[in-house]
């Protein structure tokens, strides 16, 4: 059952320089998109959300963009920063917002060089 | 600020056991969830809780699952006989439920089944 799919699964960038984590969903009754980041040995922290009302959310260093049509998020990062090296993980629930259970992708391990 | 608190850490037992893995959700949230992550696999849904009963579970949430909340604070997830298949991480969450608001999770149980 691939209904949210990160097709990467890692990548590098260079520290200051902005980081793209994309990910993509195929069911339309999906309303409300999060993003979530991982440390080993911790569980998932919340990040950012979008709902689909929306095409952008912004939170400091970090946007989510939303593209309905192509059923197509993106997480920017920037500047990226060491400490954002992590598993980030894109997320989509239903209509009812945050009361719905969580459709998980894999995951992209995201190393930020120094 | 508030958080998700899991308890045991890590749980090791032999199969066939029961195993009961408990959870603090945050004070204010109504909603709370059960997810598992199988090693090397995605985060999975297990069972959503609310008014204190189940509002919706996953295929994975077999009869020998089981969650319950029995007091204001504690929610648990009992798996009264336990298989090598259930070995994973189990991540407790839970959110608000008002509009748009995302989960929270704890760092999660691993649980070895022997």
């Amino acid at each position: 059952d691939q209904q949210v799919k990160q097709n990467s699964p890692s990548l590098s960038v260079q520290e200051g320089r902005i980081s793209i984590l994309n990910c993509d969903y195929t069911n339309s009754m999906f309303d409300y998109f999060l993003w979530y980041k991982k440390y080993p040995a911790e569980g998932p922290t919340f990040l950012i959300s979008i709902s689909s009302i929306k095409d952008k959310n912004e939170d400091g260093r970090f946007t989510v963009f939303l593209n309905k049509s192509a059923k197509h998020l993106s997480l920017h990062i920037v500047p990226s920063q060491p400490g954002d090296s992590a598993v980030y993980f894109c997320a989509a629930s239903g209509a009812n917002f945050g009361n719905e259970k969580l459709t998980f992708g894999t995951g992209t391990r995201l190393t930020i060089i120094p | 600020e508030p958080e998700v608190t899991q308890t045991p850490s890590h749980q090791v037992t032999q199969m066939g056991q029961e195993v009961i893995l408990r959870c603090v959700p945050i004070s204010n949230h109504l909603y709370f969830y059960w997810y598992r992550q199988i090693l090397g696999q995605k985060v999975e849904f297990l069972v959503s809780f609310y008014n204190n009963e189940i509002s919706e579970k996953s295929e994975i949430f077999d009869d020998q699952f089981s969650v319950e909340r029995p007091d204001g604070s504690n929610f648990t997830l009992k798996i009264r006989s336990t298989k090598l298949e259930d070995s994973a991480m189990y991540f407790c969450a839970s959110s608000e439920g008002q509009g748009s608001q995302p989960q929270h999770f704890g760092d999660g149980t691993r649980l070895s089944i022997l």
